[in-house]
């Protein structure tokens, strides 16, 4: 399983850019990168997933080096709502034999302030 | 939002008595998971399931136990609830491991007194 490694915490400012990096070190060939989000006394939820390169969606970007040991979660322009936890998730799309193990780590928290 | 529910989503009970946690999805998912967040500790898997009656442990089961005898419902047992159980406890749901989405409850608060 790969572990995944972030820092446990950020600030920003509304209206800046703010980049989160994950590493993951041990990724396997099958392993996908997803990146989750989470509010107090809520339940995570999906924010972008990709496997190598770059992936863009309407809230994100996701970069992915060459060597996928590492992604960088981006989000443009964050405001004070963007203040969350936030977690990359690496696991596999497997095959009839994987079992499916998601383990998480720590999280970053990301404050942003007015 | 997916169809998942955690019943009950708030109980307080005392030390030693048993503890049934339930999680119904609608969406007919094959993966199901139970991870338990503490301050600090962020979201650690407990056990999960990849299919009915198929389950396995994660990295903190001791002490929990699980059932999932219909794709639906996937329940989560304390046998006799610890202090150090108390906890918010997340169900999540997915079609396929890893490259999947994964859908969460709203959480389940227990308090172990």
């Amino acid at each position: 399983l790969a572990k995944t490694t972030q820092p446990i915490s950020m600030d920003s400012y509304e209206g800046q850019e703010v980049n989160i990096t994950c590493s993951h070190n041990n990724i396997a060939t099958n392993d996908y990168i997803t990146w989750y989000q989470q509010f107090p006394s809520q339940g995570p939820r999906f924010i972008i997933q990709g496997y190598k390169t770059k992936v863009t969606n309407e809230v994100a970007s996701l970069f992915i080096p060459a060597d996928r040991k590492s992604s960088t979660l981006s989000l443009p322009r964050v405001s004070l709502s963007d203040t969350a936890v936030y977690y990359c998730l690496v696991g596999s799309q497997g095959g009839s034999g994987n079992t499916g193990k998601l383990i998480f780590g720590q999280g970053t928290t990301l404050q942003v302030k007015p | 939002d997916a169809g998942i529910t955690q019943s009950p989503r708030h109980k307080v009970t005392e030390t030693g008595t048993p503890v049934t946690l339930r999680c119904h999805q609608t969406e007919n998912h094959r993966y199901m998971y139970w991870y338990r967040q503490d301050p600090g500790h962020g979201l650690r898997l407990i056990h999960y399931s990849y299919g009915v009656k198929d389950t396995d442990k994660g990295e903190v089961s001791d002490g929990y136990s699980v059932s999932r005898s219909k794709t639906e419902d996937f329940l989560l047992t304390l046998e006799s609830a610890t202090s150090s159980q108390t906890s918010v406890y997340f169900c999540a749901i997915s079609d396929r491991q890893g490259a999947g989405e994964l859908f969460f409850g709203e959480g389940s608060r227990l308090t172990v007194l």
